[in-house]
């Protein structure tokens, strides 16, 4: 079965803080994995994708085969990126596959 | 359209009726998802097409729920006998194939069940 787990709800920070959004997964095989975003009164939208490599925003995420992880990090935050985070994954691209979500994360930036 | 479009946006009922719920997807995407997402939870996959078909249903929760795509566009989602558990926000994306895994999402139907 697939699973990924978001250990926390909540993070606030100052602005210019550094940033890291946790993501853990379970996954027989070699899975994709994602983060989305959703900015308060907007839809779901993807914010990156670990096999892309870019940093969107600001934010990085790297994939840990080991850990199991993909920690979402930003090194100072904006106040415009507070919003509701997802991490997401789905089997290999070019599969036949649903996308399965953790609970989110919201991410909170004082000025 | 430019994006995906979901009506109604809100939808307001009483325990025990009968609801559908409307996705119009993104031109020439041949992959459409629904999801549900309760207060507080990410978004919870109920089922996704490739085509007209259903290629995963594994997340319909039970037998009141159904969903049809007739000819590999609009899909509907279809609620029996609602019960005040099934209130949530219905989710509905698409992507290019089911393989491409990113998914473009709809603004969601809000379901209450009174």
């Amino acid at each position: 079965a697939q699973r990924v787990t978001q250990p926390e709800k909540l993070l606030s920070v100052f602005k210019g803080a550094p940033v890291e959004l946790k993501c853990n997964y379970s996954y027989s095989g070699s899975p994709e994995l994602f983060w989305y975003v959703q900015y308060s009164r907007q839809r779901l939208q993807l914010l990156l994708r670990h096999i892309s490599r870019e940093s969107i925003k600001g934010f990085t995420a790297d994939l840990n085969k080991g850990e199991t992880s993909f920690h979402l990090k930003k090194p100072f935050a904006q106040e415009e990126d507070s919003a509701m985070y997802y991490c997401a994954l789905s089997g290999p691209t070019g599969a036949n596959s649903k996308l399965t979500f953790g609970k989110g994360i919201t991410l909170s930036v004082r000025p | 359209g430019a994006g995906v479009s979901q009506t109604p946006s809100n939808k307001v009922t009483e325990k025990g009726k009968y609801v559908e719920l409307r996705c119009d997807p993104i031109s020439g995407h041949t992959a459409l998802y629904w999801y549900r997402q309760s207060l507080g939870q990410g978004p919870e996959f109920l089922i996704y097409f490739q085509g007209t078909g259903a290629a995963d249903d594994s997340g319909l929760p039970n037998d009141r729920f159904f969903a049809v795509r007739p000819e590999g566009s609009v899909s509907t989602l279809k609620i029996q006998r609602t019960e005040r558990g099934d209130s949530a926000v219905y989710l509905c994306a698409s992507s290019l194939n089911s393989g491409a895994n990113v998914l473009t999402f709809g603004a969601g139907s809000r379901l209450t069940v009174l």
